[in-house]
């Protein structure tokens, strides 16, 4: 089974500072789907990049960018140019490639920015 | 910008009695989740829909919850007889394909007293 790993229940930053948030997952698959989610308080939960296990480049997203290490089974979000509206609970989640599989989620970090 | 609808957005109940939630997938996904969100964790898959069939119902406690769609379009989740510990967060979410992004509805607060 897979899982997902989010080490910092917590993290804080600067409005206009770069955060980077940690995940870390455990699989024997060789071809799967990473995905960062964001949730704000009392809104739902948005993608915010995905990233494919085949593709070698990170993914990014305007101000979002992610550091895949495969070998490593790492897949960090760095969040550039932090803004108020990125306070939010994030959530690193996984899903294996072929068939009907679900999204494994991690357990979140809260992320407050601060002005 | 569609949208992954949900109602109720909040419920009280009483232990022991029946609750159930709805959910109206963006048009034309044909695959539908029903997760549940405790507390402090993230969403645990409960039920994955395949146009109207169940693909997936292996965490589902299938002897006070049940999942229908029907028509292969919008689908309620059912819970009955409620119990304490099932006071959660349970967030709908769709996609258009089984391997696609999955977009999630805005969820539906459980409280049981």
């Amino acid at each position: 089974a897979q899982t997902v790993t989010q080490s910092q229940p917590e993290m804080s930053v600067q409005e206009a500072e770069t955060v980077t948030l940690s995940c870390t997952y455990d699989t024997s698959e060789s071809n799967y789907y990473l995905f960062w989610y964001k949730q704000p308080p009392s809104r739902q939960m948005i993608l915010v990049i995905r990233q494919e296990a085949y593709k070698q480049q990170n993914a990014t997203e305007n101000r979002f960018s992610v550091n895949f290490q495969k070998a490593a089974k790492s897949f960090s979000l760095k969040i550039s140019d932090s803004q108020l509206g990125d306070t939010a609970m994030y959530f690193c989640a996984f899903m294996k490639h072929g068939g009907n599989t679900p999204l494994v989620f991690g357990k979140g970090t809260r992320l407050s920015v601060i002005a | 910008e569609a949208e992954v609808a949900q109602s109720p957005r909040y419920k009280i109940t009483e232990k022991s009695q029946a609750v159930a939630f709805w959910c109206d997938p963006i048009s034309g996904h044909a695959t539908l989740y029903w997760y549940r969100q405790i507390l402090g964790q993230g969403p645990e898959l409960l039920v994955q829909f395949q146009d109207e069939s169940v693909v997936d119902d292996s965490q589902l406690p299938k002897d006070r919850f049940s999942a229908e769609r029907l028509k292969g379009v919008d689908s309620t989740l059912k819970i009955q007889p409620a119990e304490l510990g099932d006071s959660a967060m349970y967030l709908c979410a769709s996609s258009f394909h089984y391997q696609e992004t999955q977009y999630f509805g805005p969820g539906t607060r459980l409280l049981v007293l």
